[in-house]
């Protein structure tokens, strides 16, 4: 199946700065991204979407200008936490979806996360 | 507006019984699509297996079966021969086909196999 790298895997940082996580389609061209959030022991909450050329969409209560999504080219799509505070420590995970067919289970690949914790 | 429900926050199974993992779900949208993950301790996600809605046959693969129930909206998964490396925590989602398509998840149950 196809391969959704991220990267760092873990960041540790110290309150105020801003951390960037990339996401990258190593073997398709991903025309749309996801970035959720995950809490210890909870669900993955959807963050943002976001196609590769247009701004992110970004779901009800996410900051856009706290969480800055960048989907330069239909391999890479990067997450920058601006200015992070210890309650955005969390599990950032994206995924990538390959053209826009809409009946396949497989157009969707889980990257293996990112760990943020913000001292 | 799409849910998913999963009741379960816990299940225990004795090693090589069959386990199911309840979900339940609610969408206006006549097109969908049902997905479970498998996510271990290390975090990645690892997709199990998925149902169309206009899919006529329950989908399996493997040891995990779904057991699709239209009318009631619920799509168990069921496990069969539970294996040492199944505990993990599962999460049922659903994808409707209609804008960007995102994926909806529940909030997981966590699977423990007893020796």
């Amino acid at each position: 199946g196809a391969v959704v790298s991220q990267h760092p895997s873990w960041v540790i940082c110290k309150s105020g700065t801003s951390v960037k996580i990339e996401c990258r389609s190593l073997d398709f061209q991903a025309t749309t991204m996801f970035w959720y959030r995950q809490f210890p022991k909870q669900s993955l909450m959807l963050m943002a979407t976001s196609n590769e050329g247009s701004k992110a969409t970004y779901e009800q209560g996410v900051e856009k200008d706290k969480f800055l999504i960048n989907h330069a080219s239909l391999t890479l799509s990067t997450l920058t936490v601006t200015s992070a505070h210890p309650e955005d420590s969390s599990f950032y995970i994206c995924s990538a979806r390959e053209g826009f067919a809409a009946t396949r289970q497989e157009t969707q690949y889980f990257g293996p996360g990112t760990r943020l914790l913000v001292l | 507006a799409q849910k998913i429900t999963q009741t379960q926050p816990g299940m225990f199974v004795q090693e090589k019984e069959a386990v199911t993992l309840d979900c339940t779900y609610d969408t206006s949208d006549p097109s969908y699509g049902l997905f479970w993950y498998k996510q271990p301790s290390s975090g990645e996600m690892i997709f199990l297996i998925y149902q169309g809605s206009y899919d006529q046959q329950n989908a399996t693969e493997g040891r995990y079966s779904l057991n699709f129930q239209k009318a009631r909206k619920s799509a168990n998964l069921v496990i069969s021969a539970s294996q040492l490396g199944d505990s993990a925590m599962y999460f049922c989602a659903m994808k409707t086909f209609g804008g960007y398509q995102k994926v909806t998840f529940g909030t997981g149950t966590k699977l423990q196999v007893i020796p």
